[in-house]
């Protein structure tokens, strides 16, 4: 079946460091990717997708390309802030059939001052 | 104006008693969902409903029992509590169509049994 590996956390980085998270996935076909963020105490919100190769997701200063030859989708940010400290999830769903979304474990971000 | 909303927010409950949660969403979706997600964060699909129907169940004990009265709503009815069931239960939504549809979350329900 299909799934989604994560880098484990946390990830620690003080303000203004260079972020990346990875993120492979295994899949038949062609899937959609995802990048969701939940802040904590709160639900999951869409940070940014990408729906076939090549494409790049961005939002709010992150940014993930959709590589099908290494299958992976890694979020990246410049400079992070101590209001990015979250817990980020990598996800997928086929472009097929019923779009439910399989998660990677999370990776938790903390950002110091 | 809540796009997908739960209540409640938290629940503690017994073990053995019998809860429910409910979720409501006023976007216009036609499917809903239920995700667990456990202490250690991860999230999982339990069901979706694609206009009222039940399309996708995965391996759940059928002491949870899923009711979508209507396309706006999507209950979660749990019999029997056991300490496992201890976790965050979230409701999300979307819109079939083409492609990959983005699903809207809810805050979450977090559910203690003790």
């Amino acid at each position: 079946g299909d799934s989604v590996t994560q880098m484990e956390g946390p990830v620690t980085l003080s303000e203004e460091a260079f972020l990346t998270i990875n993120c492979t996935y295994t899949a038949t076909g062609y899937p959609s990717l995802f990048w969701y963020v939940q802040y904590p105490g709160e639900g999951l919100q869409l940070l940014l997708k990408a729906t076939k190769a090549d494409d790049k997701g961005s939002n709010k200063g992150f940014e993930a390309t959709y590589r099908k030859e290494t299958t992976s989708f890694h979020l990246e940010k410049g400079s992070v802030q101590v209001s990015d400290s979250a817990v980020y999830f990598c996800a997928l769903t086929p472009n097929s059939g019923y779009s439910t979304l399989t998660f990677g474990k999370g990776t938790m971000l903390l950002v110091s001052p | 104006d809540t796009a997908v909303s739960q209540t409640p927010k938290y629940l503690v409950t017994q073990m053995g008693n019998d809860k429910s949660i409910k979720c409501e969403q006023n976007l216009g979706h036609d499917t809903m969902y239920w995700y667990k997600q456990d202490s250690k964060k991860f999230l999982k699909i339990m069901f979706s409903y694609n206009n009222k129907e039940l399309i996708i169940n995965e391996t759940v004990p059928n002491r949870f029992s899923p009711k979508s009265p209507d396309k706006a709503h999507l209950n979660l009815h749990i019999n029997s509590l056991e300490l496992g069931d201890s976790a965050v239960y979230f409701c999300a939504s979307s819109q079939m169509g083409t492609g990959a549809p983005e699903q809207y979350f809810g805050p979450g329900t977090r559910l203690t049994v003790t």
